[in-house]
């Protein structure tokens, strides 16, 4: 089966530092791969995607780059801020007619301190 | 981007009882929405496929007596927790996609925080 593993929090920087977060998966198919920003008390914004492998994904300063041989998608931004302290979380999307259907790692909290 | 709106944002109700969250697609309508649990500081679990005109899908495990899922048009799914029990508490969010193949994107609802008295 599908199954996302994220590197555990949770994690606290202080501000400008640079962020790595961790996410590695196994898939039966060839999967489309998430990031998802959850702020306090509240639903899970999209943050960035990549399709195929070797897309980068880009949004809001983060980075993150579809690896099919290490099967990765690690997330990274030089310079976190207060307002990214939030949990995030790794996903992928199945496949054939199921890529609306997402497995989540389980995502991270960061906190970031001014 | 597509909106999708959750209702309630929040409910509290009396164990026994039984708890109806909607989920709408506000601009662009849904053949298939999915409904997900989440636990505190854990990750989320998909319960079930929702399907437009036709039954839902539940994953290993998810009661589909206790969970019952409604999809009776393209913009509407609902999620009805019945009976409800303390261990039932929890953070409820909705899925609806657009799009085909891997192109497809999920858009959430803002979750509903349920707790069970």
């Amino acid at each position: 089966g599908n199954s996302v593993t994220q590197m555990e929090g949770p994690v606290t920087l202080s501000e400008e530092a640079f962020l790595t977060i961790n996410c590695t998966y196994t898939a039966t198919g060839y999967p489309s791969l998430f990031w998802y920003v959850q702020y306090p008390g509240e639903g899970l914004q999209l943050l960035l995607k990549a399709t195929k492998a070797d897309d980068k994904g880009s949004n809001k300063g983060f980075e993150a780059t579809y690896r099919k041989e290490t099967t990765s998608f690690h997330l990274e931004k030089g310079s976190v801020q207060v307002s990214d302290s939030a949990v995030y979380f790794c996903a992928l999307g199945a496949g054939g007619t199921s890529y609306g259907k997402l497995t989540f790692g389980q995502g991270t909290i960061l906190t970031v301190h001014p | 981007g597509a909106v999708v709106s959750q209702h309630p944002s929040r409910v509290i109700c009396k164990s026994g009882t039984s708890v109806k969250i909607e989920c709408r697609s506000l601009d662009f309508q849904a053949t298939t929405m999915f409904w997900y649990r989440q636990f505190p500081k854990q990750s989320l679990m998909l319960m079930a496929t929702s399907n437009e005109g036709s039954k839902a899908t539940y994953e290993q495990g998810v009661e589909k007596d206790k969970f019952l899922i409604n999809h009776a048009s393209l913009t509407l799914s609902t999620l009805t927790v019945t009976s409800a029990h303390p261990e039932d508490s929890s953070f409820y969010i909705c899925s609806a996609s657009i799009g085909t193949g891997r192109n497809t994107e999920a858009f959430f609802g803002q979750g509903t925080r349920l707790t069970v008295v």
